[in-house]
């Protein structure tokens, strides 16, 4: 159980246009999703936390109308990346928790798989 | 920003040897979580360890958290090939439980 995917998992495209990633909880209801970014050999930085149903949270330093996150549902969030630039180029990853059968949040985070973008 | 930093950044060590990985963070804890990842890939989490608790097993794994020392060690035994990966370790801070926050992890590589 537990199962996080994203998609695409890999994505090419011209400087300029947008990308959109999705990720979606298969086998759970995700009370919140969290959106990271990570440079190669570099550890992951959290660029933004969403509930569903409610604005997400940015963290300090990332651009908000540059990352649009969407939590339209408990079991996807996507992440567009608008006017994508070389420097988006990175590895993206989400990942989600719910709760247990007695309705508590759960800790434990369950990560997607990534999606590598490179912008050209 | 991180909270969290592993030690070493690098190790090598022979199949069927012992790895330890260390980690310190700055700020009071919920819990503390370890995660490893292959290269190009997704996180997998391996265990989770709370803030009242000491040390925590999983098969071939083992971890310790000393909250006075703000430090947590992870300890992988007998190992193997497939263990070859990065290792994470990622704190919830007390008073922002929502969120986790990455150290910059260690690569751990096992020779054959």
């Amino acid at each position: 159980g537990a199962v996080v995917s994203q998609h695409p998992s890999r994505v090419i495209c011209k400087s300029g246009t947008s990308v959109k990633i999705e990720c979606r909880s298969l086998d759970f209801q995700a009370t919140t999703m969290f959106w990271y970014r990570q440079f190669p050999k570099k550890s992951l930085m959290l660029m933004a936390t969403s509930n569903e149903g409610s604005k997400a949270t940015y963290e300090q330093g990332v651009e908000k109308d540059k990352f649009l996150i969407n939590h339209a549902s408990l079991t996807l969030s996507t992440l567009t990346v608008t006017s994508a630039h070389p420097e988006d180029s990175s590895f993206y990853i989400c990942s989600a928790r719910g709760r247990d059968a007695g309705r508590a949040i759960v800790d434990t985070q369950y990560f997607g798989p990534g999606t590598r973008l490179t912008v050209l | 920003s991180q909270q969290g930093e592993e030690d070493p950044q690098a190790l090598s060590i022979q199949e069927g040897e012992n790895a330890t990985m260390n980690c310190s963070y700055k700020t009071s804890i919920n819990n503390l979580q370890w995660y490893r990842q292959n290269s190009g890939r997704g996180l997998v989490h391996l265990i989770l360890i709370r803030s009242n608790e000491r040390e925590k097993h999983s098969g071939r794994l083992r971890v310790t958290l000393d909250t006075s020392k703000k430090s947590s060690s992870l300890l992988i035994t007998a190992s193997r090939a497939a263990d070859t990966a990065s290792y994470f370790c990622a704190t919830a801070p007390r008073f922002r439980d929502d969120k986790i926050i990455f150290g910059k992890g260690t690569r751990l590589h096992i020779l054959p």
